[in-house]
């Protein structure tokens, strides 16, 4: 079964630091994996996609690397602000055809003043 | 601005009542998903759409029906028979073709009352 996991659940961190949010995946034949952030009550925006040919992609602040070998993928979320406080998930491609994502379940993100 | 339009933002159904969902997209995306979320599961696919007049079952199909009339329009409708209706609706839609960015729209919550 493919399956898409994020740890930890959730963390809170002080305004400035720098960090890191994990996805696992359990079949390395992935076709692109693409993080979102979703804010309360809200749809999801996309942050960052990153083909299986990529290692990383940058988008100001965040950074998104992918090691298929492992099964994993991080993002980067550089010099936080309470304005990055946000559930952030992490979605695979398995099937490359009309991108049918599998999703993990989500960390969500605190950051305080 | 090009996006996914998804309406009602919330909806309230009554034991037995069949309700439909709205979603319109002006991304001249070939591929519509419906996705159901609930809280502490990742988003878990309904049903989707690659072409016009033409859909497939997602994971979690059972009490739910969709169609595709026109490209830019996907409407799920929520039967009586779907059990556990209460929860919130994702639409979203991609280019196709593997490796392409998704894109979601606001969401619905739908409740049972």
């Amino acid at each position: 079964k493919q399956e898409v996991t994020q740890i930890p659940a959730a963390l809170s961190v002080p305004e400035g630091e720098n960090l890191v949010l994990n996805c696992s995946f359990t079949d390395s034949a992935i076709y692109n994996l693409q993080w979102f952030r979703q804010d309360p009550g809200k749809g999801l925006t996309s942050l960052l996609l990153i083909q299986s040919s990529q290692r990383e992609q940058t988008s100001g602040r965040l950074n998104a690397s992918l090691d298929k070998s492992s099964g994993r993928s991080t993002l980067y979320i550089a010099a936080s602000q309470p304005g990055d406080s946000a559930t952030y998930l992490c979605a695979v491609d398995y099937t490359g055809t009309a991108s049918k994502l599998t999703f993990g379940t989500g960390t969500r993100l605190q950051v305080t003043l | 601005d090009g996006g996914i339009t998804q309406s009602p933002k919330y909806l309230f159904r009554k034991e037995g009542q069949n309700v439909t969902l709205s979603c319109e997209q002006n991304l001249n995306h070939d591929a519509m998903y419906w996705y159901r979320q609930d809280p502490g599961q990742g988003l878990r696919l309904i049903y989707y759409s690659q072409i016009v007049n033409d859909f497939q079952k997602g994971d979690i199909a059972e009490g739910y029906s969709v169609s595709r009339e026109k490209k830019e329009s996907f409407p799920l409708t929520v039967t009586s028979a779907q059990k556990n209706p209460t929860a919130f609706y994702l639409c979203a839609s991609t280019q196709q073709g593997g490796g392409t960015e998704a894109f979601f729209g606001q969401g619905t919550r739908l409740t049972v009352v």
